[in-house]
């Protein structure tokens, strides 16, 4: 079955970057996006950006426009998320999803902001 | 931007009682392929959210049948017909119609 494995926690400083990978396995990955989406402690759920893994196009949360780049890797079935100009609210957990519409979810990546 | 309005936010329930969770759009989510795109989610303590329903009533599979998901126009239902202790956490209603794409707010269900 489909699976995304997310790379492993972060601690990182303010006005830093961070790149978050999921790699996915069980499904053909150029048939979905890959969508990110993040979760500050105790709050909820926060789209950010998605991306097809078929064509290259994307879409960002304007919020996040001009921070955030999502690419993906279809030699490896890898997706990737950099966040730039990290600030202590970007203290959360970073979720990759398979499609739009979120069929299966990475593990997430705890990204911690502090000085 | 849609707004997503879930309600209640949090609701107790006993074992074996029916659930019920309102999700609201803030405008209609009729894609242009004629498809409505209003997914629900289980995110139990700890885990990483699961998709539950796809476009209104599709369940995904291996997601039990006393889930269910109706409505059209602004407004959606997810229903447990019987609510078991393996269902306490947090459900969210999302829409992928209009970008950019939003989830409700989250609606906390614990077992009484």
């Amino acid at each position: 079955q489909a699976q995304l494995v997310q790379s492993g926690a972060e601690v990182k400083k303010p006005g830093t970057s961070v790149r978050v990978s999921c790699k996915a396995s069980g499904y053909i990955f150029t048939n979905s996006g890959v969508s990110w989406v993040r979760q500050a402690p105790g709050r909820g759920l926060e789209w950010m950006a998605w991306i097809s893994a078929y064509n290259g196009n994307i879409n960002y949360v304007q919020k996040f426009q001009g921070r955030v780049t999502v690419t993906t890797d279809t030699s490896t079935s890898t997706a990737y998320m950099d966040l730039t100009s990290l600030r202590s609210d970007d203290t959360a957990v970073y979720y990759c999803g398979r499609g739009p519409g979120l069929r299966d979810w990475g593990q997430g990546t705890l990204v911690t902001v502090s000085s | 931007d849609v707004v997503m309005t879930q309600s209640p936010l949090s609701l107790t329930v006993t074992l074996g009682r029916p659930a019920s969770i309102s999700c609201r759009a803030s405008q209609g989510l009729v894609h242009s392929d004629g498809n409505i795109y209003l997914n629900w989610f289980q995110q139990r303590p700890g885990q990483s959210p699961r998709r539950l329903i796809s476009k209104v009533s599709t369940r995904d599979s291996g997601v039990p049948d006393r889930f269910s998901g109706s409505g059209s126009g602004t407004d959606f239902t997810l229903k447990i017909s019987r609510v078991e202790s393996e269902d306490v956490g947090v459900y969210y209603c999302m829409q992928g119609t209009h970008w950019p794409y939003a989830f409700g707010q989250g609606t906390k269900l614990e077992i009484k």
